[in-house]
């Protein structure tokens, strides 16, 4: 099935750094999310945009979607040791019902304390 | 704990074996989702339901994988005659009316199956 590119694969990042993923596809969405996956646990959803252009903030996470609507960016600022985890982006594209995700490659995070 | 719980967590089978996955959604919620995950993948869409109707199904979802809910609760999902290629984590999620549409799931911790 389709998967969605993310990139970097991975990222080793010392504590205290901001960190920058993104995102792109050859589809248009309706809305972009990024879900954090955590080893031996299901993904949670950590931030969603609805609107081209759309930039939306959770704590220390920025995330953008773009205007093309083929393509977000995840900012994560100043990293502690629990960031660490797999980030992947989810696009939907609104069929008439249900929450039927495509999902990215993901970006391994690891920081260094 | 009241969310989304997947039974069993492991399962090793043999090539050829039927296996079962069961999943309870939080309680409430009316849609529920599996999705497959293999090892260094996003997780790939299969099938949802809601409530006890089953609105789509993936091309990845081959004859030998079938998946009900019967009574619009819990779901199975069993896999026939498995072949190594089967071998993933398989995710349920579910999904409240309030949030149909918003992207929004909230996932179990999956079951891992290893076919030999």
């Amino acid at each position: 099935g389709q998967q969605l590119n993310q990139s970097p694969q991975s990222m080793f990042i010392q504590e205290g750094e901001d960190v920058s993923m993104n995102c792109t596809s050859s589809s248009i969405f309706n809305t972009w999310l990024w879900y954090k996956q955590d080893p031996g646990e299901g993904p949670v959803l950590l931030i969603a945009l609805y609107k081209a252009g759309e930039l939306t903030s959770n704590g220390r996470l920025t995330a953008q979607f773009g205007i093309t609507r083929k393509d977000s960016f995840l900012n994560i600022s100043a990293s502690i040791p629990s960031d660490v985890g797999i980030y992947f982006c989810a696009g939907q594209i609104l069929t008439g019902g249900g929450n039927k995700l495509t999902f990215g490659t993901g970006t391994q995070l690891k920081v260094e304390l | 704990d009241t969310g989304v719980s997947q039974d069993p967590r492991h399962k090793i089978t043999k090539r050829g074996q039927n296996v079962t996955f069961r999943c309870d959604p939080i309680s409430e919620h009316n849609r529920l989702y599996w999705y497959r995950q293999t090892l260094g993948q996003g997780p790939e869409f299969l099938t949802y339901f809601q409530n006890e109707a089953q609105l789509e199904k993936s091309r990845l979802l081959s004859d030998r994988f079938s998946a009900e809910r019967p009574k619009g609760s819990f779901s199975t999902l069993e896999i026939q005659r498995t072949e190594q290629g089967d071998s993933a984590m398989y995710l349920c999620a579910s999904s409240p009316p309030t949030t149909a549409n918003t992207g929004e799931l909230f996932f179990g911790e999956g079951s891992r199956l290893t076919v030999l």
